[in-house]
């Protein structure tokens, strides 16, 4: 079964600062990886998505995020947070046998002005 | 484009009552739909999906159900709420993929707060 984790549940950063959320799955085949993001008040939306190809890939507002397939990760980076980018940031795996995803447990950011 | 409409948007319901959450996709036919339940510090965790009219998948079992009479209207259920059931539930949809499975991005709703009293 997949499963993925997210190993930091909170995360508060200063304006400017740079961010990266790990992410880290656990599935046997071929995967399919997204990174969600939760606005307060708003409901998820997708920020970017891996299938195959450039390991790196980016997404909108200046994320971007890496597939390292040795280490089962996919961790999302942003080289400078603004406050706008307070939100829940959640990371979601899917197989080929299907589109079901399995969603970490979301990474809560707060970015102070 | 298509949008996703979920309602209420809020709900308070006594224990032992039944439950009616709708879920409808515009714009798109033939989507994949999905119902889930979000806990805080837990993601999201999948609850039912269907690939079409009439096909329901439960991937964990619980006091719901759901349906979907119609291509795209979902359905989520209960006949009996419990006090565990309190939570907040998200529809989303997603297309058919073509070729490899499992690559169409889902698309959520504004979910619906559930409290069980």
């Amino acid at each position: 079964a997949q499963s993925v984790s997210q190993h930091n549940h909170h995360v508060i950063l200063s304006e400017a600062a740079s961010l990266e959320l790990g992410c880290n799955y656990s599935y046997g085949g071929t995967v399919n990886l997204f990174w969600y993001v939760q606005y307060p008040g708003q409901h998820l939306q997708l920020l970017l998505k891996y299938f195959s190809g450039d390991p790196l890939v980016k997404g909108i507002k200046g994320f971007e995020a890496e597939f390292i397939k040795s280490k089962f990760s996919f961790n999302l980076r942003k080289p400078s947070v603004q406050w706008s980018d307070t939100a829940e940031y959640f990371c979601a795996v899917s197989g080929n046998a299907g589109n079901m995803l399995t969603f970490g447990g979301g990474t809560r950011l707060m970015v102070k002005p | 484009s298509q949008t996703i409409h979920q309602w209420p948007a809020t709900l308070v319901q006594p224990v032992g009552s039944p439950l009616s959450l709708e879920c409808t996709v515009e714009g798109t036919s033939n989507p994949n739909l999905y119902w889930y339940r979000q806990a805080a510090g837990r993601g999201l965790q999948l609850l039912f999906y269907s690939v079409g009219i009439g096909q329901i998948s439960s991937e964990v079992p619980q006091n719901l159900s759901a349906s979907r009479p119609q291509d795209r209207q979902f359905i989520l259920s209960s006949k009996k709420l419990l006090l565990s059931d309190s939570g907040f539930y998200l529809c989303a949809w997603s297309a058919q993929g073509r070729g490899r499975l499992g690559n169409q991005p889902q698309h959520f709703g504004d979910g619906t707060r559930l409290s069980i009293l």
